[in-house]
């Protein structure tokens, strides 16, 4: 079954530092992996899309890493703003052409404080 | 440009019910999808539709249904509505299948 794991579930830092947030997928065959910010009551907006070819992909201060082989996926957040407080969602997509195949992670709940 | 819009954005409901979501998508848009956010849990998969048709769903009963109009917006059905219905439901919609998904801000469901 495919799966995507976040972690950790919930974050807490100060604004100005940085943070790594993780996910680990199962799903097979891999098409693109994208990361998503949701704002509490808002739906979600992409950040950024990687497809297997690609390690790295920055969108202003995020930083997303991809290593297809181990399966893992990275979101940095560089000098965090008190507006980064949102759900960060990991979403894979698997290559098929039979429909819409999506797995969504459970979501990095991150709350950036003064 | 538009973004996704949905309507309403607060929905009441008692058990038994059923319930209405719109979703109206980006101009030139073709795909909807219909996902459900529970508290706690990731997003679920629920309906695709594509050029008016339902190309795909997700596991859920029977009771959920929806359809897409000429002019590509969307309903969401619930029908007999279960305490459990009660959730986010997020409307998505893209240029085709497999381009990238962009979201409406949903409409909260309750059920009481």
């Amino acid at each position: 079954k495919n799966q995507v794991e976040q972690s950790p579930q919930s974050l807490i830092i100060l604004e100005g530092k940085n943070c790594t947030l993780q996910c680990n997928y199962t799903v097979s065959p891999f098409s693109n992996l994208r990361w998503y910010k949701q704002d509490t009551g808002r739906g979600p907006v992409s950040l950024t899309i990687m497809t297997f070819s690609e390690n790295t992909k920055s969108n202003g201060r995020y930083t997303a890493t991809l290593d297809a082989d181990t399966k893992q996926s990275s979101l940095h957040i560089t000098a965090s703003q008190l507006s980064d407080s949102a759900s960060y969602i990991c979403v894979v997509s698997e290559l098929t052409g039979g429909g819409n195949k999506l797995t969504f992670g459970t979501g990095t709940q991150l709350k950036v404080e003064l | 440009e538009a973004g996704v819009t949905q309507s309403p954005t607060h929905l009441i409901k008692t058990r038994g019910q059923q319930a209405t979501l719109r979703c109206s998508p980006i101009s030139g848009h073709t795909s909807v999808y219909w996902y459900q956010q529970a508290l706690g849990l990731g997003l679920q998969f629920l309906l695709w539709y594509d050029e008016g048709e339902e190309r795909n769903r997700g596991n859920f009963p029977p009771r959920f249904s929806g359809r897409q109009f000429p002019n590509y917006s969307s309903e969401l059905n619930v029908n007999a509505l279960e305490l459990e219905d009660s959730a986010l439901y997020l409307c998505a919609s893209s240029l085709a299948f497999g381009q990238p998904q962009h979201f409406g801000d949903g409409t909260r469901l309750s059920i009481l």
